[in-house]
């Protein structure tokens, strides 16, 4: 049974760039969430996707975007990334969006110049 | 507006002591409660959690307790062990940890030997 991965580990952008962070979710999951965690913060819900479709935003805007493939791995993509956008990426894969069930996955560091 | 507060940035206590890490929250909505502990260079590991029908839970060496009317909980660990020195995040849900997590902004705990 493989845990939840991510890639890359770390990345470093330019403002105005964009950017796809990818997950591989636990084995057997159907949903994955995507947080964001800003420096001394606590991860903040991005959106959520189950079987394929949008299951559930935060406070993010529209170029902040994903996708749940048919193995339910997951990318997210940010467009016209801004300094602020430099945080930790957490990806987390639970069955059924059941938080108890929730594996994160290491991140991706992503530093925005 | 942090709907989930760790007032207590980090916490040292000696090995074989009790840690206490205390979370306050403020919309009366959560119903579920997770705290999660997450080390360097790691996702967040789900530690223990409690329904908002309960007031206490223990899970071997880590008990939560469950304040409703001061909308307060806290985490116990007895005794404290070295390996335990982690960040420490306190989250809550709604729709019985069916919903996405709203996540305190971690202590750390450092447990001296």
């Amino acid at each position: 049974e493989t845990g939840v991965t991510q890639s890359p580990t770390h990345l470093i952008k330019t403002r105005g760039q964009q950017v796809t962070l990818r997950c591989s979710s636990q084995s057997g999951h159907n949903t994955v969430s995507w947080y964001q965690q800003a420096l001394g913060q606590g991860p903040q819900f991005i959106f959520q996707y189950y079987r394929e479709e949008e299951n559930g935003r935060g406070n993010f805007p529209p170029r902040f975007s994903g996708l749940q493939f048919p193995n339910y791995s997951s990318e997210l993509n940010v467009n016209a990334l801004e300094l602020d956008d430099s945080a930790l990426y957490l990806c987390a894969s639970s069955l059924e969006s059941f938080q108890e069930t929730q594996y994160f996955g290491p991140g991706t560091r992503l530093l925005v110049l | 507006d942090q709907q989930v507060k760790q007032n207590s940035p980090s916490l040292s206590v000696q090995e074989g002591r009790i840690s206490i890490l205390n979370c306050d929250y403020t919309n009366s909505m959560f119903d579920y409660f997770l705290w999660y502990k997450k080390y360097p260079a790691e996702g967040p590991t789900f530690l223990i959690s409690i329904s908002s029908i309960k007031d206490k839970n223990e899970d071997g060496r880590f008990t939560v307790f469950l304040n409703k009317s001061a909308k307060h909980l806290s985490l116990h660990i007895v005794p404290s062990q070295p390996g335990d020195s982690a960040v420490y995040f306190c989250a809550a849900s709604v729709d019985m940890g069916r919903r996405a997590l709203t996540f305190g902004s971690g202590t750390r705990l450092q447990v001296q030997p």
